[in-house]
């Protein structure tokens, strides 16, 4: 069974560009979930996903920020623009709806300069 | 608000030796409990959790965590490290009766040295 992908595994842009990463949970998988770490510090909660609906978004930092989840299988994670302070590494879990764990992706880091 | 303390930036041990990772939390009602790892250059990790039940969890690779409810602490220990564990551990939280989303802590670098 293939794990949460993320892509790209790592971006670099420019302060005021815009960035779109991507997340594809594991085949099943209703709940889709958005992290980020950001200079070395905790994990922090981003939004989840239920299928297609926005189920809590109350991590989300401002409207820079755009979160969608089409058809309820892959997820995009927006970022624009994008500012010095958005560097650090988001991750992207998925669960099943039967369980309490969630099922990590690898990250992608981001780099604004 | 829930939140997770994880006190110690980097812990260093000798291979063999016993390891151990405190975390500490603080939740409204019960909690659900979990260490994450982190491998270089991979992602986090599943390692254990608790749900209900006995206060001692096993999980993978070896490693177990004790539920403290008066001192609310599940620190994570391992009787004899290997090098391979040399990783970032990660605790989280959630309370049982509200919401999917997870509480973590800032992590520990573990170094076992051979």
């Amino acid at each position: 069974e293939a794990g949460v992908t993320q892509f790209p595994s790592h971006s670099v842009i420019e302060k005021g560009q815009t960035v779109t990463l991507r997340c594809d949970p594991i085949s099943g998988h209703d709940n889709l979930y958005w992290y980020r770490r950001v200079m070395g510090k905790e994990i922090k909660f981003l939004l989840h996903f239920v299928k297609e609906s926005k189920q809590d978004e109350s991590g989300m930092p401002n409207n820079r920020f755009l979160a969608e989840r089409t058809g309820g299988t892959y997820s995009t994670l927006k970022v624009q623009p994008a500012e010095l302070e958005d560097s650090g590494v988001y991750f992207c879990a998925s669960s099943p709806t039967w369980t309490n764990e969630q099922y990590f992706g690898p990250g992608t880091r981001l780099t604004v300069t | 608000a829930q939140s997770v303390a994880q006190p110690e930036d980097q812990v260093n041990v000798a291979e063999g030796n016993p390891l151990t990772v405190k975390c500490t939390y603080s939740v409204s009602g019960n909690p659900y409990l979990f260490w994450y790892v982190q491998y270089p250059n991979r992602g986090l990790q599943f390692l254990l959790k608790y749900i209900t039940g006995d206060n001692l969890v096993k999980g993978s690779y070896g490693f177990e965590a004790e539920f403290n409810k008066s001192q609310t602490s599940f620190h994570l220990k391992k009787p004899s490290a290997l090098v391979s564990d040399s990783a970032l551990y990660f605790c989280a939280v959630r309370p049982q009766a509200a919401g999917n989303k997870l509480t973590f802590g800032g992590g520990t670098r573990v170094l076992v040295k051979p």
